[in-house]
């Protein structure tokens, strides 16, 4: 069974500084990996995915991860953060072949940014 | 807007009472999601269905029960309620390559 584990559910940076969330996961063979943002009172987005391509991801609103596959990780940063980034952020996994495509998600971290 | 739409987006029952939330896609996907969100524990899955004609359990599937009517729609019904069954409920769908939509989710209140 996979699994995914995201240290830190509360994350304080101040604005302008370095954002790193951290996510683990734990899978026999490497799984697919995504990262997806929740704003107050709204769905999931995504922010960006990991399918075997480039292990260095980009995804929307300057946000990238990169996938190790030694560390089992895929952490998500971005270089400088902004007031709006302030959300609630899950990691989720999927294994390749899954022909439901389920997803399993992460306890999720919630950032805040100061001003 | 093509995506995910859910309905109701909130609802108050009284424990017994039952209820059904309704998901529609519009992306010709071909499966579909529901999962509860608690604080603190994430999303945890409570039935899909990879595809027209199947449904499945997840994680969290009891006081749950849920109809794929067809590709496009995928509702879960909640025969008595229970106070236990507060929460955040998004439906979701996913086509090739994984990666899901989510609606905007219902907040439920069993009091």
């Amino acid at each position: 069974a996979q699994s995914v584990t995201q240290l830190g559910s509360h994350v304080s940076v101040s604005e302008g500084a370095l954002v790193l969330l951290r996510c683990n996961y734990s899978s026999s063979v490497p799984p697919y990996l995504f990262w997806y943002v929740q704003y107050p009172n709204q769905g999931l987005q995504l922010l960006l995915k990991y399918t075997s391509a480039a292990t260095l991801v980009k995804g929307i609103n300057g946000f990238e991860a990169e996938f190790k596959k030694s560390e089992t990780s895929f952490h998500l940063t971005k270089p400088s953060a902004h007031m709006s980034d302030a959300a609630e952020y899950f990691c989720a996994v999927t294994p390749r072949y899954n022909a439901g495509n389920m997803l399993t998600f992460g306890g999720g971290t919630r950032l805040m940014v100061k001003p | 807007n093509a995506g995910v739409t859910q309905t109701p987006k909130f609802q108050v029952l009284k424990t017994g009472q039952s209820m059904t939330l309704q998901c529609a896609q519009d992306m010709n996907h071909n499966s579909m999601y529901w999962y509860r969100q608690d604080p603190g524990m994430g999303l945890r899955l409570i039935y899909y269905s990879a595809s027209e004609g199947t449904t499945d359990k997840g994680e969290v599937p009891n006081g749950y029960n849920v109809s794929r009517l067809n590709k496009r729609e995928f509702s879960l019904r909640l025969e008595s309620a229970a106070p236990s069954q507060t929460s955040v409920y998004f439906c979701a769908s996913s086509g090739a390559g994984g990666g899901y939509t989510f609606g905007s989710g219902t907040r439920l209140t069993v009091v």
